[in-house]
């Protein structure tokens, strides 16, 4: 079946370090590819999305890029701040259920 | 829009009672789900919906029933809670498109003791 892989952590990061958090998966076909995140004591909230292959998905600084070759979606921000401390998931559509990693958590320190 | 809302947040059961989650979404989306969260997993889906009178059950079902007689709401029933219901139980709803992200409730932790 369908499955995804991601780094699991926990990791601790100053303040403007570089993330990278590697998710690889295994699917039938090209799925579409998510990363959710989840802050201390809240929900998994979209953070960003690709649809298909070479997509790149972006939002508040972090960047993911679809790639088919590695099948790979690997999460990067060039300078983390004190407030992305959170549980990063990556994901996989198997309609109708999204197929998650085991989630890594991030602490960043000032 | 408050999105999907969940309650409770937090509940203590005895091994061997019921409860009800509760899950309700304003943002008229057909498909709804309840996944569970267990430490240093990621989540699990148990039941999904693809529209009020249909569900289906996901991965791990066993222990659970749900029950889709509106589009806002879907409950979650525990039925003889068990230790191995321990878990942080989310609810989640979605357009009809598979591409298209799953909105997620704040979840609801419960301890069976």
């Amino acid at each position: 079946g369908n499955s995804v892989t991601q780094m699991e952590g926990p990791v601790t990061l100053s303040e403007e370090a570089f993330l990278t958090i590697n998710c690889t998966y295994t699917a039938t076909g090209y799925p579409s590819l998510f990363w959710y995140v989840q802050y201390p004591g809240e929900g998994l909230q979209l953070l960003l999305k690709a649809t298909k292959a070479d997509d790149k998905g972006s939002n508040k600084g972090f960047e993911a890029t679809y790639r088919k070759e590695t099948t790979s979606f690997h999460l990067e921000k060039g300078s983390v701040q004190v407030s992305d401390s959170a549980v990063y998931f990556c994901a996989l559509i198997d309609f109708p259920k999204l197929v998650f990693g085991k989630g890594m958590k991030l602490t960043v320190n000032p | 829009n408050a999105g999907v809302t969940q309650t409770p947040k937090f509940r203590i059961l005895k091994i061997g009672q019921s409860m009800t989650l509760q899950c309700t979404q304003d943002m008229n989306h057909n498909y709804m789900y309840w996944y569970r969260q267990d430490p240093g997993m990621g989540l699990k889906l148990i039941y999904y919906s693809v529209g009020a009178g249909i569900t289906d059950k996901g991965e791990v079902p066993n222990g659970y029933n749900v029950s889709r007689s509106t589009t806002e709401d879907f409950p979650l029933r525990l039925e003889l809670a068990a230790p191995s219901q321990t878990s942080v139980y989310f609810c989640a709803s979605s357009y009809i498109a598979s591409y298209n992200e799953q909105f997620f409730g704040p979840g609801t932790r419960l301890t069976v003791l």
